[in-house]
């Protein structure tokens, strides 16, 4: 199975602030890497797929970028409604697995 | 707007089978996409369960493979899971998912709002 390893685990900001977080995988996987979103007792959205690609309806401020093995989800401009856990997923190889998780949280 | 929704019991006891079902709307059970299970324990992360496509065809997490069956029904436009020989590591919220193909690339863009099953006796 492919691993994906994010990091930080945590990380606090404040409104109108600009967070990264990375998605390392164990091996290339090119450009076959997504991103969901996760608010508190919700189901994930997804955000971004191929790595880069804005899925509709998600904000702008949302940024994708990476590939091979390293990956960044970029938000700029944080709001409180980004309050959530951010996941990263492979789609390279069966069986599809996640990463851990990023949690981002408010100042 | 394509909406999936998971539906069965809540509870399971230890040994039994846990068997969920999923009903899809705005969108055909037959169309071009693959229809999924992925599971997240209380606290935990996600993990993907098992995929089918409409003509019956299936990929199955090798972790959970010799215990699963996810079958479709198109009179329905539903689709389902059975997990066999449940424990209390199978407790776990369950969403269903839409495995769509993009040119590059294959995500889940439509999920479930989830449902909670407890395996105790």
């Amino acid at each position: 199975d492919i691993q994906l390893t994010q990091s930080p685990s945590s990380l606090s900001a404040s409104v109108g602030d600009r967070v990264t977080m990375t998605c390392r995988a164990s091996q290339n996987i090119m450009n076959y890497l997504n991103w969901y979103q996760q608010i508190p007792g919700k189901a994930p959205n997804l955000l971004i797929h191929a790595a880069s690609s804005l899925q509709s309806g998600v904000p702008s401020r949302f940024n994708g970028s990476g590939s091979g093995t390293d990956f960044i989800l970029t938000i700029s401009n944080l709001q409180p409604e980004d309050v959530a856990i951010y996941y990263c997923q492979e789609s390279y190889r069966i069986p599809w697995t996640f990463g851990q998780g990023t949690k981002v949280e408010i100042k | 707007q394509v909406h999936l929704e998971e539906s069965g019991p809540g509870l399971v006891k230890p040994s039994g089978t846990l068997s969920l079902t999923c009903a899809v709307s705005g969108d055909s059970i037959s169309s071009s996409n693959w229809w999924s299970w992925v599971r997240q324990s209380p606290g935990k992360g996600l993990e993907w369960i098992g995929e089918i496509f409409h003509t019956g065809a299936t990929n199955y997490n090798p972790s959970l493979e010799t215990r699963l069956t996810i079958s479709v029904d198109k009179s329905k436009n539903q689709f389902s899971l059975k997990v066999n020989s449940v424990t209390a590591a199978d407790t776990a919220v369950y969403y269903c998912a839409r495995g769509h193909q993009w040119d590059l690339s294959y995500s889940f863009d439509y999920w479930g709002q989830g449902i909670l099953v407890t395996v105790s006796s």
